[in-house]
């Protein structure tokens, strides 16, 4: 099994609809993070979380919102989506600050 | 994952030659630093990473080297395989996880 899941793998939408990608992970890992990847740029951090009471905001976080809710779990949720919130969203852990992340396989989300 | 080599360097080499794939660096305090590497349609997978103490660190068929007079760093691979063709990017950390950023990353595409 994978130790980083992402759901949905796949997800057309509507501009204005909320959605929610999900993210679930059995290393034990307190850290969790979300990234955005676009063709030609490097990853762009949106919000990342050191523990289930710690969330930070990362470069990119308008438009997004998080949730922990548990050791395990983090959502991201775009509240309104938007045709430039178009792109492929990765889910990382980490043991720790400046450790390896483990990246899940990626939610490629599509706004019309 | 198929979008995330479009306008990206390509590196092509021949089967069981070596590659490098060269990535600059911005942060002269960075102090960590991984190189990844990300398949189509998965999420990116560690390779190797090296501290700011050091200059080189080996692995299986993979070596990297860290030049920080010039903010340089490179990936070495030994007797590239097909298996090897993918994205490969580094990401720089420093402050714990106060900052990390990635490169956009060098597409390998290796000939069989």
């Amino acid at each position: 099994d994978a130790d980083v899941t992402q759901t949905p793998r796949n997800r057309i939408t509507k501009t204005g609809k909320r959605i929610m990608l999900e993210c679930s992970q059995t290393k034990g890992h307190d850290r969790m993070y979300w990234y955005r990847q676009d063709p030609g740029l490097g990853l762009q951090l949106i919000y990342y979380s050191f523990d289930v009471k710690d969330i930070n905001k990362g470069e990119i976080s308008d438009g997004y919102s998080v949730s922990r809710q548990a050791q395990a779990k983090f959502s991201l949720s775009l509240e309104s989506a938007i045709p430039n919130q178009t792109a492929l969203y990765f889910c990382a852990t980490s043991n720790r600050a400046g450790d390896t992340q483990y990246f899940g396989p990626g939610t490629r989300l599509t706004v019309l | 994952g198929e979008s995330v080599g479009l306008h990206l360097p390509t590196l092509s080499v021949q089967e069981g030659d070596n590659s490098i794939i060269n990535c600059a660096y911005s942060n002269s305090a960075s102090d960590y630093f991984i190189w990844y590497k990300q398949e189509s349609g998965k999420g990116p997978q560690f390779i190797i990473d090296i501290r700011s103490n050091m200059d080189k660190r080996q692995g299986q068929r993979v070596t990297v080297l860290l030049n920080k007079t010039v903010k340089h760093l490179s990936l070495q691979i030994a007797a590239t395989q097909p298996g090897d063709s993918a994205v490969y990017f580094c990401a720089e950390i420093h402050g714990g996880y106060q900052k990390v950023t990635f490169g956009i990353g060098t597409k390998l595409q290796v000939i069989p």
